[in-house]
């Protein structure tokens, strides 16, 4: 059964550090990893990552994928209150079209 | 429209009741997909659309659930007789073509079942 892992599950920082935020996956067929950031309801998507060592970059943000491990890194630097989420990993498969999501790293930003 | 639109965002039901749930997709995306996310975890598929047929619903948990796309474009979830543990934030989202570029998520539905 495909398995995606995120950690830590909750993580409480001051505004202005640097958070690293991780995920593993044990999938067969795995064909891409995707980053969603979380605040209400609807997740909205960050990054997708297919290659290893390519590092994927949106302003403070920032993605690696390493394929050899099986496991990606989400980068935040220079947090601010608004970075506040529970931010989501999940696998893309070949074979078919669902994705298949870890529990999340709830991101608290203290002001 | 602009985004996925979900109707209603909030539903409470007693147990035993029958629910449906509504998502309007973006203009022109061929994939929906439907996603049931209980408090504190990740979403979990429940099945997918490619235009109005339903090419996988391996994750609806029984036959209590059902969805449909007769047209192609809009989607309705159906839970039949719900117990509590359907209570869930339900997730529709839709895209071009498949998930291979990732989806555009709707706001969801959050289904209280009491």
């Amino acid at each position: 059964e495909d398995k995606v892992v995120q950690s830590p599950l909750s993580l409480v920082v001051h505004e202005g550090d640097t958070v690293t935020l991780n995920c593993s996956y044990e999938v067969t067929n795995f064909r891409s990893l995707l980053w969603y950031k979380q605040e209400k309801k609807a997740p909205t998507f960050l990054f997708m990552l297919t290659s290893s060592g390519i590092e994927k970059k949106s302003g403070r943000l920032s993605s690696i994928l390493d394929k050899k491990e099986l496991f990606s890194i989400l980068n935040i630097t220079a947090t601010q209150t608004g970075d506040s989420a529970v931010y989501l990993c999940a696998s893309y498969n070949f074979g078919n079209e669902k994705l298949t999501f870890g529990t999340g790293t709830r991101l608290t930003i203290i002001p | 429209g602009a985004g996925v639109s979900q109707s209603p965002r909030y539903k409470v039901a007693k147990r035993g009741q029958d629910v449906a749930l509504r998502c309007d997709p973006i203009s022109g995306h061929v994939s929906l997909f439907w996603y049931q996310q209980a408090l504190g975890q990740g979403p979990e598929f429940l099945t997918y659309f490619q235009n109005e047929a339903q090419l996988d619903k391996s994750g609806l948990p029984s036959d209590r659930f059902f969805a449909e796309r007769p047209e192609g474009s809009v989607s309705t979830l159906k839970i039949q007789r719900t117990q509590q543990e359907d209570s869930a934030v339900y997730l529709c989202a839709s895209s071009l073509e498949g998930g291979a570029n990732g989806y555009t998520f709707g706001s969801g539905t959050r289904l209280t079942v009491v």
